[in-house]
């Protein structure tokens, strides 16, 4: 099964306004990685944290990880139409290598 | 960050024949692996392809199915044998380096079994 599972598994928002998506997953990880994809084409890396970070910036992106609730939060702030994409949270799990397992998703409509 | 290709990039193939997907990397990589996409779902992971040696399969997928070759540390391709329409999918390989967790993927191979 599904090591994530996300929510909301859809999302529309207007431009300029803040998009949260969450994630949670079942066991020990090493670190967990957000990515983006487009329109069934492949995926692009966003972000990675590891179980002892507590919340990672980059650029418009906020991440947050809370290994004792086994979740994590996307925050995307000011949101553009091209942030319209599906967002992925994945996992690599405690001794289980380079694999990820990944997150349910969250599709991400913005409207102008 | 590595770039990464992927050939044929659609196909549609009639029930029971088989499809090699290839993925081709611009720099010499550790890790290659692939994943299958159903419609409207999240990724799983088929394979990890080993360089020099058989493929890592996970659960659920198997060698006579889906024979993945890794001759060297810039290519692999990934066979979908005897094909059903329950193999439609989007199917991408992604790649990391040593001592890196975070993946780069192909713009994947979208595949109709007709």
């Amino acid at each position: 099964s599904q090591q994530g599972e996300e929510d909301p598994q859809a999302l529309s928002i207007q431009e300029g306004e803040n998009a949260t998506m969450n994630c949670s997953y079942k066991t020990s990880i090493n670190n967990l990685q957000w990515y983006r994809q487009n329109s069934g084409r492949g995926l692009v890396h966003l972000i990675l944290i590891r179980s002892n970070e507590r919340e990672k910036h980059s650029g418009r992106l906020r991440v947050t990880l809370d290994t004792s609730k086994k979740s994590s939060s996307l925050l995307i702030t000011a949101s553009r139409a091209a942030d319209t994409a599906s967002y992925f949270c994945a996992t690599v799990l405690t001794g289980g290598g380079n694999k990820l397992t990944f997150g349910t998703g969250t599709q991400l409509k913005v409207e102008l | 960050s590595a770039v990464i290709s992927q050939k044929p990039s659609r196909d549609i193939c009639q029930r029971g024949t088989s499809l090699t997907i290839q993925c081709q990397v611009d720099s010499q990589v550790t890790m290659m692996f692939w994943y299958r996409q159903q419609p409207g779902q999240s990724l799983t992971l088929i394979a990890t392809a080993n360089q020099g040696s058989e493929a890592t399969y996970e659960s659920g997928f198997v060698i006579d199915k889906f024979p993945i070759s890794r001759p060297n540390l810039t290519f692999s391709t990934l066979t979908v044998s005897n094909m059903s329409p329950e193999d439609s999918s989007i199917y991408l390989c992604s790649v990391s380096g040593s001592g890196y967790y975070e993946q780069y993927f192909g713009p994947g191979t979208r595949l109709t079994v007709t």
